[in-house]
């Protein structure tokens, strides 16, 4: 079974609107960590946001939120105000603590394209 | 700020050679990994190392080997470079939170 599914493929927004990027996972570990990583088409991956499983609060970083919903195991990334230089890929990660070595897992990506 | 360098940003190999894609990391960081990234799959754990001269199979280790000879260096090795090997290849060092990635690898065998 896929342990971090993101639903969406691809999708647009309009420039300075508001866009939600779906991602689902799967853990029987009570303690986990929850990563988005963004991928412009440079290729390089860069860490935006994290969300421990016993944080009370989502996280927030400048315009990206993360919707944490753990009853219905989701962390959508929300980005408010977009900008056509948040076009790029998006991986959401997981991290099981009891996982050797502290690796993540990997959703399949989104690929978001803003328009002007 | 942390850096982790790869050897090539760009690679072109035959069928059957053998491929070595180098990784440096400048954070005295334990944890490396190798992940492999294809359209439509995501990133995949390819190998992990925690230590030097310590390394673990991830997901898909099949066709690839890893050393660790120095702390801030991890290796990914294609013993015999097959065409189903053609992919991005990144490499990255755990820090306290979050991995720090390199800029990839494109390898294309022909």
């Amino acid at each position: 079974a896929q342990k971090i599914t993101q639903t969406q493929p691809g999708m647009f927004v309009q420039e300075k609107e508001a866009v939600t990027l779906d991602c689902t996972y799967d853990t029987s570990d009570p303690s986990y960590g929850l990563f988005w990583y963004k991928q412009p088409s440079s290729g390089e991956m860069i860490f935006l946001i994290y969300q421990g499983s016993y944080d009370q609060q989502n996280a927030t970083e400048g315009r990206y939120s993360l919707n944490f919903q753990k009853a219905r195991k989701s962390a959508n990334l929300v980005i408010s105000a977009s900008q056509l230089g948040d076009s790029a890929m998006y991986f959401c990660a997981m991290r099981e603590v009891y996982n050797a070595g502290n690796m993540l897992t990997f959703g399949g990506g989104t690929r978001l394209m803003v328009k002007p | 700020d942390v850096k982790v360098t790869q050897s090539s940003r760009y690679l072109v190999k035959r069928t059957g050679e053998k491929v070595f894609l180098e990784c440096v990391q400048d954070m005295d960081h334990e944890n490396m990994f190798w992940y492999r990234q294809d359209p439509g799959l995501g990133l995949r754990l390819i190998y992990f190392s925690y230590d030097v001269k310590m390394k673990e199979k991830g997901d898909i280790p099949e066709g690839y080997s890893v050393s660790r000879e120095k702390k801030e260096r991890f290796s990914l090795i294609l013993e015999s470079a097959s065409t189903n090997q053609t992919s991005m290849y990144l490499c990255a060092s755990r820090g306290q939170l979050e991995q720090y990635f390199g800029p990839g690898t494109r390898l294309t065998v022909t």
